[in-house]
């Protein structure tokens, strides 16, 4: 089975901080993505990569980085965390032909204060 | 562009009723069709698949076939049990190859 581990799975943060979120996958996929979920408002992408050092903006980037340096690693930067990043942070792989499903970790439900 | 439409939540149903949770997409081209299940608290889980028209999808007891004259992919179950309350995910891969579009979610919630 497809292993999708996220660091941590609840991270309390302060306002202004740089956060980091790690994301590892262990199923040599190529591609990988970083959703946040918030209640009524569903999964919105933030970003995904399709091979090493290769990023794409996905529909809310804004005050948010990524760093794939290893093909298994998919890190969420968050560069001056403020209040209104507090969510549920999912991360997703799956292989570089298309029509594939995406496999997920169990999220990092992150705190700002 | 594509996109996916679920019906609405939560759905509240007793043990052992039958279980209906209307999906319709609009895609161009032969998308791939998933339904997803997140337990609270946690990730979510790919529940099953289907890749082309008429093709039936089957997991734990969920199915959902892929009706391609009506763009639907509903999801069904014979009868609920109280562990299967959590919130489903209808999705589609279409033409954007790598990229998943999700429907809202349906919550749904089994009282014993």
């Amino acid at each position: 089975d497809v292993k999708v581990t996220q660091s941590s799975r609840y991270l309390v943060k302060r306002t202004g901080e740089k956060v980091f979120l790690e994301c590892v996958q262990d199923m040599d996929h190529e591609n990988m993505f970083w959703y946040r979920q918030d209640p009524g408002l569903g999964l919105r992408l933030i970003y995904f990569s399709y091979d090493v050092k290769m990023k794409e903006k996905g529909d809310i980037p804004e005050g948010y980085s990524v760093s794939r340096e290893k093909k298994e690693r998919f890190s969420l930067i968050l560069e001056s965390a403020s209040t209104n990043q507090t969510s549920m942070y999912l991360c997703a792989s799956s292989p570089g032909r298309g029509y594939q499903p995406q496999h997920f970790g169990d999220g990092t439900r992150l705190s700002i204060l | 562009g594509d996109s996916v439409t679920q019906m609405e939540g939560p759905v509240t149903l007793s043990e052992e009723a039958f279980l209906t949770i209307n999906c319709t997409y609009t895609a161009t081209g032969y998308p791939s069709l998933f339904w997803y299940v997140q337990y609270p608290g946690e990730g979510l889980q790919l529940l099953l698949k289907a890749t082309k028209a008429d093709d039936k999808g089957s997991n734990k007891g969920f199915e959902a076939t892929y009706r391609k004259e009506t763009t639907s992919f509903h999801l069904e179950k014979g009868s609920v049990q109280v562990s299967d309350s959590a919130v489903y995910f209808c999705a589609l891969s279409g033409d954007a190859g790598n990229m998943l579009t999700f429907g809202g979610g349906t919550r749904l919630m089994v009282k014993p």
